[in-house]
């Protein structure tokens, strides 16, 4: 079982730089999100989407854009790196059962530098 | 804004004695679940236990069991004969209101000593 699978683990970029994190899930999950962790800190949600063609706004999104084109895919653009921006990132995704929102199954995350 | 406290930023504890962990959380949904993740240094996300909001009975998962607080929104992570391995940072999360996303706490740090 693959589960959710980020590409790639390690990145280091510099200032103004651009890329794409790569996320895709193979478990048929309708909802997917973008997260990011500072260090010795909780998680903010940058992203998230309830469906293919469906993506809003989570708590921190300045500087990052998302497309979600299939359910198994949910990609994350950086645009114009920033010191500010490293961090890690972990994908997640869930779905719904009968109480509502299950548990988030989280990819290996990303640690991106930005230098 | 909807919020998950956690009021413990770090805590330690002695191999194979008891720990408790607390959360406190809002949301105005009436049915959902709550969850606590452990997050080890290898940084990988694990769900450790999941409670059913219209359960009262208390979930367990092995050393590990909740004490859910419904009118209290209270709900707490006990770890019973702590291990090396349960070293890691522990969060507590719930659904926001509307039930597309998950609100993670802030995390405790929590140390097992030898």
């Amino acid at each position: 079982n693959a589960g959710v699978t980020q590409t790639p683990k390690f990145r280091i970029l510099k200032i103004g730089q651009s890329m794409t994190l790569q996320c895709t899930q193979d478990m048929n999950h309708n909802y997917m999100y973008w997260y990011r962790q500072d260090p010795g800190m909780g998680l903010k949600l940058i992203y998230y989407s309830v469906g293919a063609g469906i993506t809003d706004k989570g708590e921190v999104p300045n500087g990052y854009n998302v497309s979600r084109s299939t359910t198994e895919d949910f990609p994350l653009r950086l645009e114009l790196a920033a010191p500010s921006q490293t961090s890690v990132y972990f994908c997640a995704s869930s779905y719904t059962a009968g109480q509502g929102l299950t548990e988030a199954f989280f990819g290996q995350g990303t640690r991106l530098t930005v230098v | 804004a909807q919020t998950v406290t956690q009021s413990q930023p770090e805590m330690s504890v002695q191999e194979a004695e008891t720990v408790t962990l607390s959360c406190t959380y809002d949301t105005s949904e009436s049915n959902y679940y709550l969850f606590w993740y452990k997050q080890p240094p290898s940084r990988q996300m694990i769900l450790v236990i999941r409670q059913e909001a219209y359960k009262q009975q208390n979930a367990t998962e092995n050393r590990f069991s909740v004490n859910f607080q419904k009118a209290a929104k209270s709900f707490s992570l006990k770890i019973s004969d702590s291990q090396l391995g349960d070293t890691a940072m522990y969060f507590c999360a719930c659904p926001d209101t509307g039930g597309f996303k998950t609100i993670f706490g802030a995390g405790t740090r929590l140390f097992v000593k030898a």
